[in-house]
């Protein structure tokens, strides 16, 4: 069953923010949100994970309401190498033996 | 940061042989690595869960006696495509949880495999 509901596509012009949005609102306590991208042909790359405060890296900042039952990432200025698969997971952290379950996705689509 | 390698990146064999394809971590330890396979537009699925030192753990309707996966080191597992059919062309991924942490999961790069 998916426990993340994502749009399947999004567009974005290069140089804007790009926000994808996630619903994950069966969320248990101690899941936290997890975000990884796919480019084309590649394996899955980590994005970033939160709780419940909101996250920033280099990479991308994570928004997650009060209510924990959605999210959104931001990337804050797309750049046509950010086109990919977007998943939003939610899991238990600390769980090195449990893999992750991959839905659908959104294909984010940055042009020029 | 944390790397995982697969090996051979790219593989065409022909039907009824078998084909092995190589997962390591790099600068890290990883005593559980999962194996994906993905078909063309479509998302990732998890075909089992190895684990150092034991038998892999096999999703419901993935073939242990087709798919073998070797879990040797904490920092190698290997599944071997056994009689390979065209059907078995897929994009494999294997991903590594780092054992630090919050065990992010760290994946490979795939590996495409055709059967002709």
């Amino acid at each position: 069953d998916a426990k993340t509901t994502q749009p399947p596509s999004m567009d974005c012009a290069e140089g804007r923010a790009a926000n994808l949005p996630c619903n994950h609102s069966t969320i248990s306590g101690n899941e936290y949100v997890y975000w990884y991208r796919q480019i084309h042909s590649q394996g899955p790359q980590y994005i970033i994970h939160g709780l419940k405060n909101n996250e920033t890296n280099e990479m991308a900042s994570l928004i997650i309401t009060e209510d924990r039952k959605s999210s959104t990432l931001i990337l804050p200025h797309a750049t046509l190498r950010d086109t990919a698969v977007y998943y939003c997971i939610v899991r238990v952290a600390n769980q090195a033996g449990t893999a992750l379950i991959f839905g659908k996705g959104t294909t984010l689509s940055v042009s020029s | 940061g944390a790397v995982v390698s697969q090996h051979p990146s790219r593989v065409i064999c022909k039907s009824g042989t078998s084909v092995k394809i190589e997962c390591r971590s790099l600068d890290f330890q990883a005593t559980t690595m999962f194996w994906y396979r993905q078909f063309p537009k479509q998302s990732l699925m998890l075909m089992a869960t190895s684990n150092e030192g034991s038998k892999a753990t096999y999703e419901q309707g993935v073939e242990k006696d087709k798919f073998l996966i070797n879990h040797a080191s904490l920092t190698l597992s290997t599944l071997t495509v056994t009689s390979a059919h065209p059907e078995d062309s897929s994009f494999y991924i294997c991903s590594a949880s780092d054992d630090r942490g919050y065990n992010e999961q760290f994946f490979g790069p795939g590996t495409r495999l055709t059967v002709l």
